[in-house]
């Protein structure tokens, strides 16, 4: 069975900072991985999709890689703001649908 | 162009109640699914549908039914409601299934139950 983790739970940082968000997984035969957004009492916003062939995908300050073999994959942001803050979660796709990860909580501060 | 559509936003019921929630999409996708979320838990598939006229169990199936009523529509049943049934739902749909195209989320039912 498929199990996802993300650490660190919460974060906190100073506006400007360029961070790292880390994701596992337990099974290596995967479609996809899925790197998502959401807010407070909101739904998920998808940021960025790596299928299992794709080593790293970007969008705008965003960098997500793929490692399949070690069971990883990490989301930068760059030069973060405070409307970064939110809950990222990862899904990973495989025999099953999306299988997510508790997220991790940022904030970023001015 | 909505997206993914779901009614209602929030519900209270009792315990043993029913309630059907509603889930719709406009972007002619083959697959939807249903996820619940708890503090704690993350989020949790109850069922899914792979394409138009099938419908699969997910990791929380117990307690729920579902219909996939054509290909944009995909309900959620609670035949008798329990508090343990306390949770936000979510709905999304992808172009195909089993998470191997980027999947799409609504903007979630929040359902107490008493």
């Amino acid at each position: 069975k498929q199990e996802v983790t993300q650490i660190p739970a919460a974060l906190s940082v100073p506006e400007g900072e360029n961070l790292v968000l880390n994701c596992s997984f337990t099974d290596s035969a995967i479609y996809n991985l899925q790197w998502f957004r959401q807010d407070p009492g909101k739904g998920l916003t998808s940021l960025l999709l790596i299928q299992s062939s794709q080593r790293e995908q970007t969008s705008g300050r965003l960098n997500a890689s793929l490692d399949k073999s070690s069971g990883r994959s990490t989301l930068y942001i760059a030069a973060s703001q405070p409307g970064d803050s939110a809950t990222y979660l990862c899904g990973v796709a495989g025999n099953t649908p999306l299988v997510f990860g508790k997220g991790t909580r940022l904030s970023v501060i001015a | 162009n909505a997206g993914v559509t779901q009614t209602p936003k929030f519900q209270v019921l009792k315990t043993g109640q029913s309630m059907t929630l509603q889930c719709a999409q406009d972007m002619n996708h083959n697959s939807m699914y249903w996820y619940r979320q708890d503090p704690g838990m993350g989020l949790r598939l109850i069922y899914y549908s792979a394409s138009e006229g099938t419908t699969d169990k997910g990791e929380v199936p117990n307690g729920y039914n579902v219909s996939r009523l054509n290909k944009r529509e995909f309900s959620l049943r609670l035949e008798s409601a329990a508090p343990s049934q306390t949770s936000v739902y979510f709905c999304a749909s992808s172009e195909n299934g089993r998470g191997i195209n980027e999947q799409f989320f609504g903007p979630g039912t929040r359902l107490t139950v008493l």
